[in-house]
């Protein structure tokens, strides 16, 4: 069974700060990739960043980088620069190819809040 | 491009009624998914269609069913809801079968069971 885990139920910092958003995960699969989606109070679901469990080399979006440890089998998101438009539930998910579909499987979510 | 559309927005429901929420994507993905999303614990999925004409099981399927009416909508049906299904439920899309895609989410349901 594949799972996904999310330790932090929220967090707080203050603007222009760096939060760290901590992600371990569980699969015997070999081919998957790595999602971190942001959720705002609007609910939208949007990407902020993905990463090939095949890439040794970290993701970057802007702001926006993850630590990959594969053997760990950790994925953190690290969010320099902390922006008030950051305040938002963020999901941790797990892609994976499963009986004819792509599937995913998050976590339980952080909800992180930026402080003026 | 709208996307993916979810209707309704909101709705709420007395126990043992029924009721069917709609989803639709312009997106010419092949696989769409309905979820649902109850704090603490992130989405479940509850069916998933992988393509036109076939539709599957996924982790929380008890209480609902599923049609995939044609490529484009995909709806999602409480046949004597529960207060147990007080969700909010999200349905996506996706354009292939790769693990690298992107899943693409609808605005999402709110639904309350009283």
């Amino acid at each position: 069974a594949q799972t996904v885990t999310q330790s932090q139920p929220e967090m707080s910092v203050q603007e222009a700060e760096t939060v760290t958003l901590s992600c371990t995960y569980d699969t015997s699969e070999n081919n998957y990739y790595l999602f971190w989606y942001k959720q705002p109070p609007s609910r939208q679901m949007i990407l902020v960043i993905r990463q090939e469990a095949y890439k040794q080399q970290n993701a970057t979006e802007n702001r926006f980088s993850v630590n990959f440890q594969k053997a760990a089998k950790s994925f953190s998101l690290k969010i320099s620069d902390s922006q008030l438009g950051d305040t938002a539930m963020y999901f941790c998910a797990l892609t994976l190819y499963f009986q004819g579909a792509q599937k995913l499987v998050f976590g339980q979510g952080t909800r992180l809040t930026i402080n003026p | 491009n709208a996307g993916v559309t979810q209707t309704p927005k909101f709705q709420v429901l007395k126990t043992g009624q029924s009721m069917t929420l709609q989803c639709a994507q312009d997106m010419n993905h092949n696989s769409m998914y309905w979820y649902r999303q109850d704090p603490g614990m992130g989405l479940r999925l509850i069916y998933y269609s992988a393509s036109e004409g076939t539709t599957d099981k996924g982790e929380v399927p008890n209480g609902y069913n599923v049609s995939r009416l044609n490529k484009r909508e995909f709806s999602l049906r409480l046949e004597s809801a529960a207060p147990s299904q007080t969700s909010v439920y999200f349905c996506a899309s996706v354009r292939g079968t790769g693990v690298y895609n992107e899943q693409f989410f609808g605005p999402g349901t709110r639904l309350t069971v009283l």
